[in-house]
């Protein structure tokens, strides 16, 4: 299966610390894109990534939050001194173009800070 | 500030009829529309789209139209089966906006045998 694969699918961490997700995009997509959904609601829009360049980060807390696409492995999605409004599903999504194309979405890690 | 809008929370639906699920949007510069389908602690699963050039759209049971000048459009789901029963996710992309897509709450559509 050349799906979005996404892990872990389940992170749990106490307020202060780090969470790390990482995310595979489908084979032969360069575009990665991170979205979250806070419970009840759609999705939301985080970050856009082709490899090794941040192309839009308009959707991404100004702090703590930060995201990687290098040139070997998966992207990241990293957040610093998770608070309780962290908690949500984070999704990743790719798409072999930036534009008119579908993007694919992986399962989905969900944040539970304690 | 919601750009798109999906006005409904929930449908339900007799096995068989028609599903209508509806989409409005702000924007007049979005050019792609897109459906997704989500089951519970699954991602969203691409289901149909349509570009701002046309009118509709047609795969198998789905069918999306797009009213432009309403800024509004739909995807009807026939027949309807149990196996439909998901939270349905209309999307749209900016053409300034590098590919990203917008999403409205969703609605969930029950389909009942």
């Amino acid at each position: 299966n050349a799906g979005v694969m996404q892990n872990p699918r389940h992170l749990v961490r106490r307020r202060g610390q780090e969470a790390r997700l990482r995310c595979s995009p489908m084979k032969g997509h360069s575009h990665v894109y991170w979205y979250r959904q806070l419970p009840e609601e759609g999705l939301k829009f985080m970050v856009y990534l082709q490899k090794e360049n941040i192309i839009d980060e308009s959707g991404m807390p100004k702090e703590r939050f930060s995201a990687e696409f290098p040139k070997e492995g998966p992207s990241i999605l990293r957040i610093q001194q998770v608070v309780r409004g962290d908690s949500a599903a984070y999704f990743c999504a790719s798409s072999p173009s930036g534009s008119n194309q579908p993007q694919h979405f992986g399962d989905g890690t969900r944040l539970s800070i304690l | 500030d919601q750009q798109v809008k999906q006005n409904s929370p929930s449908l339900s639906v007799q096995e068989g009829r028609i599903s209508i699920l509806n989409c409005d949007y702000t924007n007049s510069m979005f050019d792609y529309f897109l459906w997704y389908k989500k089951y519970p602690a699954e991602g969203p699963t691409f289901l149909i789209s349509i570009s701002s050039i046309k009118d509709k759209n047609e795969d198998g049971r789905f069918t999306v139209f797009l009213n432009k000048s309403a800024k509004h459009l739909s995807l009807h789901i026939v027949p309807s089966q149990p196996g439909d029963s998901a939270v349905y996710f209309c999307a749209a992309t900016d053409p300034l906006g590098a590919g990203k897509l917008i999403f409205g709450q969703g609605t969930t559509l029950q389909v009942k045998p």
